[in-house]
């Protein structure tokens, strides 16, 4: 079965670098997320993407957050300027289409930033 | 703001039982609702979903029911096994597909 990728599982950081989540989504899905769950919280929304722009964002995906989808297969999360508060586990997701197509997620990346 | 909320943080089910994991949202102009399993160390896994104008869904062993009336959504799972111990989420659609708000989860531990 087709799955999403992300790369590295495990990022450990200093406070204030730039780090660069990798996600590779279902080849022919055409919408793209960004997901992110602090330690003992709930799952929560970041980023949708579709046509090479994003669609939505929530008020946690401030200036610092930014996405890319550099080619045609990768799909990326950066934070510029880490804080100790960006530590979570994040989720890539892709769907193929609105309307009637279920999201299918990503392992993950667990991000530390000390 | 309105979200999603999980009755049970645990519960706790014998082998070959039925389990029944609830969860109550609040916002009425959600139209799609999906119930998604976390194993450790995984992204969340889609189980089953359900649309708005339904009030039961039924897949493999598990099935959902959504009463719209009291703004409940609850998920059944038939003759529970060991690998269904794992965390269960609800999430609803807010507005922008893709855009899921989901609940806090709920321990399902399935014991011998």
């Amino acid at each position: 079965e087709p799955e999403v990728t992300q790369t590295p599982s495990h990022q450990v950081t200093q406070m204030g670098q730039e780090v660069i989540l990798r996600c590779v989504p279902i080849s022919n899905h055409l919408y793209f997320y960004w997901y992110r769950q602090i330690l003992g919280q709930k799952v929560e929304f970041l980023v949708s993407f579709y046509n090479n722009e994003i669609s939505e964002k929530s008020e946690i995906f401030d200036d610092q957050f930014s996405v890319e989808r550099p080619d045609g297969s990768n799909f990326t999360l950066k934070i510029r300027s880490t804080k100790l508060e960006d530590s979570a586990m994040y989720f890539c997701a892709s769907s193929s289409g609105t309307g009637n197509e279920k999201l299918f997620f990503g392992s993950g990346t667990q991000l530390s930033v000390l | 703001g309105e979200s999603v909320g999980l009755h049970l943080p645990t519960l706790s089910v014998q082998e070959g039982d039925n389990s029944i994991i609830n969860c109550a949202y609040s916002n009425s102009a959600s139209d799609y609702f999906i119930w998604y399993k976390q194993e450790s160390g995984k992204g969340p896994q889609f189980i089953i979903d359900i649309r708005s104008n339904m009030d039961k869904r039924q897949g493999q062993r598990v099935t959902v029911l959504l009463n719209k009336t009291v703004k409940h959504l609850s998920l059944q799972i038939a003759a529970t096994q060991p690998g269904d111990s794992a965390v269960y989420f609800c999430a609803e659609n807010m507005v922008s597909w893709g855009k899921l708000q989901f609940g806090a989860g709920t321990q399902v531990v399935v014991t011998p």
